[in-house]
């Protein structure tokens, strides 16, 4: 299973909602990312997890609020968004990070593309 | 990371080879150079990755130049399912997959 699933697949929520973006993988990958994708735009790092802790926030508002309770599960938290904030929400992982990784590639999932409103 | 250029676009035909360049001059020893392509609104999908030697998979083949500044992905028979985005990006120790622009890669019937 080389799978990385994303829930959900779309979603909209009001700027006073709170939400919750669910990213997991049964690879045993111990690096789990966040990326956010604009329109027409690459995907740009936001979040990166390694052995369930943060080790990069790429300075991202507090408004966004990633946690990742076990190996396999990544979330990210969304709370008080601007419609700025619209866009495609990318999860990857990697077997891991650091030095010994570099020869392994990241799987992605399919995203979650959010809409503030 | 080392900095990656890319043509913004390309087009191809479909059935012929698809050559995609990418320039990372200033790379470093311990980079390696990896290709992921994204079809309309979805993530990326990983192609194929290498350090100095030319590399084949079922995907593509990457020729990566001998002094490694440079490097070219080829899709041998270029089908209209490899509409995507392309992006080379350089990776070494510790480092993550930073995305630039890439090349809009249209094949045409």
């Amino acid at each position: 299973d080389t799978e990385v699933t994303q829930t959900p697949k779309h979603l909209v929520m009001g700027m006073t909602n709170k939400k919750s973006l669910k990213c997991e993988q049964h690879m045993g990958h111990r690096a789990m990312y966040w990326y956010k994708q604009k329109a027409k735009k690459p995907p740009e790092l936001m979040f990166v997890y390694s052995y369930e802790k943060l080790s990069i926030n790429e300075s991202v508002p507090s408004r966004f609020s990633p946690e990742c309770p076990n190996s396999s599960l990544l979330n990210l938290h969304l709370h008080a968004l601007q419609p700025e904030d619209s866009a495609l929400y990318l999860c990857a992982s990697r077997i891991g990070q650091g030095a010994s990784f570099r020869n392994t590639e990241a799987f992605f999932g399919q995203g979650t593309r959010l809409t503030v409103v | 990371d080392a900095k990656t250029t890319q043509p913004p676009s390309m087009d191809c035909a479909e059935g012929r080879a698809a050559n995609l360049p990418c320039n990372h001059s200033t790379i470093s020893g311990n980079e390696y150079v990896y290709w992921y392509r994204q079809i309309h609104s979805q993530g990326p999908q990983y192609i194929i990755h290498g350090l100095k030697n030319n590399e084949t998979n079922e995907m593509a083949s990457l020729i990566i130049t001998e002094d490694r500044k440079s490097s070219t992905l080829i899709l041998p028979h270029a089908t209209l399912r490899d509409t995507a985005v392309y992006y080379c990006i350089a990776v070494g120790f510790g480092q993550n997959f930073v995305f630039g622009p890439g090349t809009r890669l249209s094949v045409l019937p």
